[in-house]
This record gives C-alpha cells, structure tokens and sequence, in this order.
C-alpha cells in the first residue's frame, strides 16, 4: 500500500522568508506525486503534481516541488512567501484504479501561517 | 463550468438521526470520491465511484454510512443513524480520465456537527 508522510503539522514563517514543506512517499510502484492546497473553509485545489519528466515541477504562484527518487520525497518549496499563502498543504501519491483512473493517499496535512 | 457541488455546506443535526449529504460532480466526470476529513485522521477515502458504480467502499467506517450514485450528477452520503463521533467536513471530488489526468477536483465540503 502507498502511504504519504508529513512531518511537520505546523509550519510558521515571516513574509518574504522562503519555506519548505517537507512530504516523503512509500510505494512499491511508479508514482505520481501531487500537491493540493486548502485555504480556510474551502475544499482542497490542485496546486502541482508530477507525472513524469523533469522532477523539477512549478505552480503558477510561485512554488515548487521536486520529485527525488532515491529519497523519496516530494518537498514543496517557496522563495519568498505571502500572507496570502497561509493555508494547509497536503502532500498527496496516486494509485491506478479500475477504469483508467487513480485514487489518492493524502498526507496528515502541514499548516502554513505566515506572519507579518 | 460550475465545479463540484456540495448540499449543505454545513448541517447540525442531533445523534440518532438521519443525515444525507448531497454532492454534484462536474459533467462528464467519470469517477467520484467521498472524503472525510478530521484533526485526529486527516483526509480519508471513504468510497468512490466509476461511471456510477461503486468500485471501493472499503473506507467506509462501518454499516451506518451508505452512499449511492443514481446517475452521473448526482451522489449522496448518508449516515443512519448519526453519531458525535461523525463530526467531520465531508467533501466529494470528481475526475475524469484523460483530459485531466489524475487531478481530483474537490467542492467545498459539510461540515457535519453531530450532537
């Protein structure tokens, strides 16, 4: 069975520090490794993934994670974070499923506060 | 396109009772997943659908929850009779094979308070 792990359940930071959301994997099979986002009374929003290609995958605000193999891992990084960015991040690996599609196994989830 | 439907966003009923939580997915979806999600075991899978088959129910906690799926629009949740123990946000997700490609598209969730 894949599980998900994330360490840190709460992660502060200041505005304008960069952050990194650390996520680790274990699956017996190829993988594909997602990020969702969920900001404050919402459902959660697909904020990158990987499939395949360059470990290196971006979102468009500004994140980044990196798919390594031999560590399996899945970090989410930024460079410089806003107060916008205070949300929960769940780290998240995909299975195939009957039918062509994929369930997934999500993470305990890692709270962003960023602060002033 | 209006995204994955959820009804009610929040419902406080009392244990014992009836609960039946309602959710849309986005037209031609062909998968859809009920989650619940709490502080003590985060965001689980309770049961999923293809093409309004129930494929894998096995997250579904015990005989008091039951969901259907009479046609592609349409899913429900319900749990018979309610618990405290129940209190959680469920969501519902869809997906479709193919154009998306393993994105699950979430609604925004009941929050369920059982008393």
């Amino acid at each position: 069975a894949q599980s998900v792990t994330q360490l840190d359940s709460q992660v502060p930071v200041f505005e304008e520090a960069p952050v990194e959301l650390r996520c680790n994997y274990s699956s017996s099979v190829s993988v594909y490794l997602f990020w969702y986002v969920q900001y404050p009374n919402q459902g959660l929003q697909l904020l990158l993934k990987y499939l395949s290609g360059s470990t290196l995958v971006e979102s468009i605000n500004g994140f980044e994670a990196e798919f390594n193999k031999s560590q399996t891992s899945f970090h989410l990084r930024k460079p410089s974070v806003h107060i916008s960015d205070t949300a929960e991040y769940f780290c998240a690996v995909s299975e195939s499923i009957p039918g062509g599609g994929n369930k997934l196994t999500f993470g305990t989830g890692t709270q962003l506060k960023v602060e002033l | 396109d209006a995204g994955v439907i959820q009804s009610p966003r929040h419902e406080v009923t009392e244990m014992g009772q009836e609960v039946t939580l309602r959710c849309k997915p986005i037209s031609g979806h062909d998968y859809l997943f009920w989650y619940r999600q709490t502080m003590m075991r985060g965001l689980e899978l309770l049961i999923y659908f293809n093409n309004n088959v129930p494929i894998d129910d096995s997250g579904m906690p015990e005989d008091r929850f039951s969901a259907k799926m009479p046609n592609a629009s349409f899913s429900t949740l319900k749990i018979q009779p309610s618990e405290p123990r129940d209190s959680a946000v469920y969501f519902c997700a869809s997906s479709k094979p193919g154009l998306a490609i393993y994105e699950q598209y979430f609604g925004p969730g009941t929050r369920l308070t059982v008393t």
